[in-house]
């Protein structure tokens, strides 16, 4: 089955500690991205990244880091955690053909006390 | 980043009505797309909208892209219950590396 799958789907954690939010997908695409999403604000993206190796800031970066060393993974790293980062977080991926009908991972949803 | 305007927040009908949704910009977009949301899952495509002054259905659902380039708007036909949740409009600009946009999102709530 073609999709797009996060881990964690839920974590509570504290402020300073380092974690990883890992995405996967298994339609061989091109472009990868991460968004959150918080109440009145819609969706927001972090990073993107049209291929392995390359990756640019989306509209919220700050805080965060990403990498994309093999086409399939896409992991968003939150080096150290502070409470407004408490969000629900979404991968999305999609063929470089046509990179903006992205398929949604399930959502990560993040809580940093 | 560049806004795209969907009011109101939250819409309430009937199961069986119909609804329509648009959703605006200042600025203008060479792609419009509109995603759903169900609760508790990631945003779902629904339409794809290529084309200045298209028109596209995807069942009860229909689409159009707006003749200015700067809206499109979402319409559904007679409602069903399945249909409440999260309606994004997303629109992406001219470029090799442009980014998709999305807009804040109405909810949609059907009373059976």
């Amino acid at each position: 089955e073609a999709q797009v799958t996060q881990n964690p789907r839920y974590l509570i954690t504290v402020t300073g500690k380092k974690l990883t939010v890992t995405c996967s997908q298994n339609m061989n695409h091109e472009y990868m991205s991460w968004y959150r999403q918080d109440p009145g604000l819609g969706l927001r993206q972090i990073y993107y990244s049209m291929n392995v190796e390359v990756t640019d800031k989306g509209d919220v970066p700050e805080g965060y880091k990403v990498s994309r060393k093999e086409k399939r993974n896409f992991p968003l790293i939150l080096e150290s955690p502070s409470p407004n980062q408490t969000s629900l977080y979404f991968c999305a991926s999609s063929p470089a053909s046509s990179y903006n009908e992205q398929f949604f991972g399930p959502g990560t949803r993040l809580t940093v006390l | 980043g560049q806004q795209l305007n969907q009011s109101p927040q939250s819409m309430f009908i009937q199961e069986g009505e119909d609804v329509s949704m648009n959703c605006t910009s200042s600025s203008i977009f060479n792609t419009w797309l509109w995603y759903k949301q169900d609760p508790g899952e990631g945003p779902v495509l629904l339409i794809a909208l290529y084309k200045a002054g298209e028109l596209t259905s995807n069942g009860r659902l229909t689409a159009q892209f707006g003749i200015t380039r700067k809206d499109s708007f979402l319409n559904i036909s007679a409602s069903i219950p399945s249909d409440v949740g999260i309606y994004f409009c997303a629109g992406q600009m001219a470029g090799a590396n442009s980014k998709l946009t999305f807009g804040k999102g109405i909810t949609l709530s059907v009373r059976p």
